[in-house]
């Protein structure tokens, strides 16, 4: 059974860094795009960066650009988001997805269960 | 930059059929997506290419999308259908996802 497993949250103080994992399991992971989203508490679905099957293009919300870099290793079957210069509107449930194909104008058919990042100081 | 548009909240009686819209500019030139998300979990892919049901979901989810308006419509609604429901896009290299919709079902 497809599965991503999310880890890498937990407790940071503002202007900290995290590294978040997703690691894939019964997928030829190299052949999809990887997403991340995240939830704040209470709140809807915000999508912060894709990374194509390859790695070799990325993009980002606008508001991350610049202060989160997406990454992949299919050597690893993970995917990565390292989240610097972290802000308390950072809190929130970041998830990863896998679209259904190599990554561009794909949905997103399987989610983690997500992690759980919280910026207080 | 794009935004996609979805009521906050529809109800509907058990057995009716739901509709739950999402606007954004052009958004037929677009394909749209549908994701839902019961209360402690993670979203999961209902629609996708505007139409298409991925493996396992029921027939009763169905979507349209033309103009402005994509549809996702839920015919004979079930209590186990009360979730948030999301639409999502892309524009250009982005991803964009409407604020969601509370369906209720009672």
């Amino acid at each position: 059974q497809v599965q991503l497993v999310e880890s890498g949250g937990g407790v940071v103080q503002p202007g900290r860094s995290l590294k978040l994992s997703c690691a894939a399991s019964e997928i030829t992971f190299g052949s999809y795009g990887m997403t991340w989203v995240r939830q704040a508490p209470g709140q809807g679905l915000e999508w912060m960066a894709v990374v194509s099957y390859d790695g070799s293009e990325k993009y980002y919300v606008d508001s991350v650009k610049g202060r989160f870099t997406v990454s992949r290793d299919n050597s690893k079957n993970t995917a990565y988001l390292q989240l610097n210069s972290l802000r308390p509107e950072d809190t929130a449930v970041y998830y990863c997805a896998k679209a259904v194909g190599s990554g561009f104008h794909d949905a997103f058919d399987i989610w983690g269960q997500g992690t759980m990042v919280t910026v207080s100081s | 930059s794009y935004e996609l548009t979805q009521p906050p909240s529809v109800s509907v009686s058990p057995g009716q059929t739901a509709s739950i819209t999402c606007s954004g500019n052009r958004l037929g030139d677009k394909y749209a997506s549908w994701y839902q998300q019961q209360p402690g979990q993670s979203p999961v892919l209902v629609i996708y290419q505007d139409t298409k049901r991925p493996s396992g979901i029921p027939e009763r989810f169905s979507g349209s999308n033309s103009g402005n308006t994509a549809t996702l419509t839920i015919s004979g609604t079930q209590a186990m259908d009360e979730a948030d429901y999301y639409c999502q896009a892309w524009d250009s290299s982005t991803v964009v996802f409407g604020g969601g919709t509370k369906l209720t079902v009672l």
